[in-house]
């Protein structure tokens, strides 16, 4: 059975706080990650992409992929209220053509 | 704008009267996908599709149905819904299935069946 693994949280952080967030995934054959942000009864907004070991950067995210270790994480610096959502990790395994999708990580940033 | 579309957004219905939910995205997207998400159960595939006339199972397919006669449009259908449906549904679609691509979502379905 193929997972993608999540704390579900509530991981909370003062406002300008770094916010990290941490996926774990089963499948070694997973060959691209992603990183979404859901509103609470809104649907997932696709937030980063990652397909290589090592860091990317988009303004104040940066998504990190250890392939070796079988991690992916997503940081968030300068934390705003507005941040606050639960944040889904999302793996895809070129085999079987789908994503596999964890239960996501309640994030709270408090003013 | 670049957008999948689903409709309605909210709909209470009663137990085994048909009814049909509507995705539509203007993307030109081959991919697209049905799903459910329910409290502590996360997002559950129902149905997929990899293009026009081409179908199939996700994990959870029981008690819906699919077609995707055009690119653009992909319908679910629920031919005699029971309380255990109801959920929050999500349309996405994708450029192509393949490892590249993110999927982007359609606004959901909150459907209640008494």
């Amino acid at each position: 059975q193929k997972e993608v693994e999540q704390n579900s949280g509530p991981l909370s952080v003062p406002e300008g706080a770094i916010a990290s967030l941490n996926c774990t995934y089963s499948d070694r054959g997973s060959q691209s990650f992603f990183w979404y942000r859901q509103y609470s009864g809104k649907s997932p907004e696709l937030i980063m992409s990652i397909y290589s070991n090592g860091d990317k950067e988009d303004g104040r995210f940066t998504a990190q992929l250890n392939k070796a270790s079988q991690y992916v994480s997503l940081l968030i610096r300068d934390s705003q209220p507005s941040d606050s959502a639960t944040y889904l990790c999302a793996g895809y395994a070129g085999n079987n053509r789908k994503l596999i999708w964890g239960l996501g990580t309640s994030l709270a940033v408090n003013p | 704008e670049a957008q999948v579309t689903q409709n309605p957004r909210y709909l209470i219905t009663v137990t085994g009267k048909k009814l049909t939910v509507t995705c539509s995205q203007n993307m030109n997207h081959e991919y697209m996908s049905w799903y459910r998400q329910d409290p502590g159960l996360g997002l559950r595939q129902i149905y997929y599709s990899m293009n026009v006339e081409v179908t199939d199972k996700g994990d959870v397919p029981e008690g819906y149905k699919v077609s995707r006669k055009e690119k653009r449009n992909f319908p679910l259908i629920l031919e005699s819904p029971s309380p255990n449906q109801t959920s929050l549904y999500f349309c996405a679609s994708s450029a192509r299935a393949i490892t590249s691509y993110g999927y982007t979502f359609g606004s959901g379905t909150r459907l209640t069946v008494v």
